[in-house]
């Protein structure tokens, strides 16, 4: 069965430092990975994803993830860190379906605080 | 991205009353949506999924005769929790996505319910 684990629960991080948030998922095939970011009082907003291509995936608000078939990892990173970046971070594998994927398998997310 | 709204945004209601939750897609056609709970500090958890005019389809474990889940149109679904009690006070998450295979899961702002 699919699975993601997110090994850290909570991070703490200096505002302008880097980021990086571990992803590790469970999977027979070719996964279709995600990493939403969820702020209080708001949905889940998609960062990015990965389908197939290249392993290094551009996100928006300067984020990255880099797929590691090897690793079965899906690590999600930021160069420098704002203060607006303080949020939930969920990673998320896509059980597949013909052509594509259907419902989303969740990690238990990783609580980011960033310091001033 | 594509918007999803929900409402109501926060509900209270008494023990063994029944309570409606709105998941719409306000500018694209969604032929399925997901719903969502997510307790404190915990990630989502799957709990159905419905395609538009046919019949949902649950995860196992959930009650399909207590969580009452509508698809009738292509831009509203609707999950009703009957007979209500405390230990369905959670929040609630709505996602949406369009026809393709590959489409992107767009979430709604979730509901909280409490039920005293």
């Amino acid at each position: 069965a699919q699975s993601v684990t997110q090994p850290d629960i909570h991070i703490t991080v200096s505002e302008g430092a880097s980021l990086e948030l571990r992803c590790n998922y469970s999977y027979g095939a070719t996964p279709y990975l995600f990493w939403y970011v969820q702020s209080p009082g708001q949905g889940l907003q998609l960062l990015l994803k990965y389908f197939s291509g290249d392993t290094l995936v551009q996100g928006i608000k300067g984020f990255e993830a880099e797929f590691k078939r090897s690793q079965s990892s899906f690590n999600l990173r930021k160069p420098s860190v704002h203060w607006s970046d303080a949020a939930e971070y969920f990673c998320a594998v896509g059980a597949a379906r013909s052509g594509g994927y259907n419902k989303l398998i969740f990690g238990a997310g990783t609580r980011l605080a960033v310091h001033p | 991205g594509a918007v999803v709204s929900q409402h109501p945004s926060r509900v209270i209601c008494k023990s063994g009353t029944s309570v409606k939750i709105e998941c719409r897609s306000l500018d694209f056609q969604a032929t399925t949506m997901f719903w969502y709970r997510q307790f404190p500090k915990k990630s989502l958890m799957l709990m159905a999924t419905s395609n538009e005019g046919s019949k949902a389809t649950y995860e196992q474990g959930v009650e399909k005769d207590k969580f009452l889940i509508n698809h009738a149109s292509l831009t509203l679904s609707t999950l009703t929790v009957t007979s209500a009690h405390p230990e369905d006070s959670s929040f609630y998450i709505c996602s949406a996505r369009g026809t393709g295979p590959r489409e992107t899961q767009y979430f709604g702002p979730g509901t909280r319910l409490l039920v005293l």
